[in-house]
């Protein structure tokens, strides 16, 4: 099956950094969502991105198909943009919308 | 807009003994519904997944099952726990073929 790998797993960043973060994955895609769990464990979509480039607020985001590779910018981070960050694909070809999910980054903003 | 409760959020159970979540959607009609599940903070495992009352796919051998018994429930059970079982449980709905929404999870730790 496709695999997705995310980097870095952990960050750590001081209130108003920038960050980014890679999402690689092996092979074609036909859904690509960004996720952001909360501490209290709630998936929040950020991002259904399988290409091109979409932004929201201090969020953007920009997947390469072609590449195989999504990036997740954080700018001007708070301290409740803490939590995991996942990437979740649907392969080319994968019926009933079954995602498969990277491993996540866990991003600690510290005031 | 859709709604997904899960109920209950959080509970503890003995080895051996069984077990009951319940998925519950609104504001959408025959959804495809799915059942993740998380250890250790990191990485969701898709369970289930149904398009249909009575339709249920599993992705991975296991000790759990699942049943629909109406559109908007799905019901994830188990005869018997093991430790391994332990866990936090996402169900999830497909949106306009693209996006997946989650419910807000229940904590299972089976002791």
């Amino acid at each position: 099956g496709i695999q997705v790998e995310q980097s870095p797993p952990d960050l750590i960043l001081q209130e108003g950094a920038n960050s980014t973060l890679r999402c690689n994955f092996s092979d074609s895609v036909n859904n690509l969502q960004w996720f952001h769990q909360n501490p209290w464990g709630q998936l929040i979509n950020l991002f259904y991105i399988p290409s091109g480039t979409k932004q929201n607020g201090r969020l953007s985001a920009t997947t390469v198909a072609t590449e195989r590779y999504s990036l997740l910018y954080i700018s001007s981070s708070q301290t409740t943009d803490s939590g995991v960050y996942f990437c979740a694909v649907r392969a080319g070809g994968t019926s009933y919308g079954k995602l498969t999910f990277g491993q996540g980054t866990i991003l600690t903003v510290h005031p | 807009s859709q709604t997904i409760h899960q109920w209950p959020a959080t509970l503890v159970q003995p080895v051996g003994s069984p077990l009951s979540l319940e998925c519950t959607v609104e504001g959408t009609s025959n959804p495809n519904l799915y059942w993740y599940r998380q250890a250790a903070g990191r990485g969701l495992q898709l369970l289930f997944y149904s398009v249909g009352i009575g339709q249920i796919s599993s992705e991975v051998p296991q000790n759990l099952s699942a049943s629909r018994p109406q559109d908007r429930q799905f019901i994830l059970s188990s005869k018997k726990l093991l430790l391994s079982d332990s866990g936090f449980y996402l169900c999830a709905l497909l949106q306009r073929g693209e996006t997946q929404y989650f419910g807000p999870g229940t904590r299972l730790l089976v002791l």
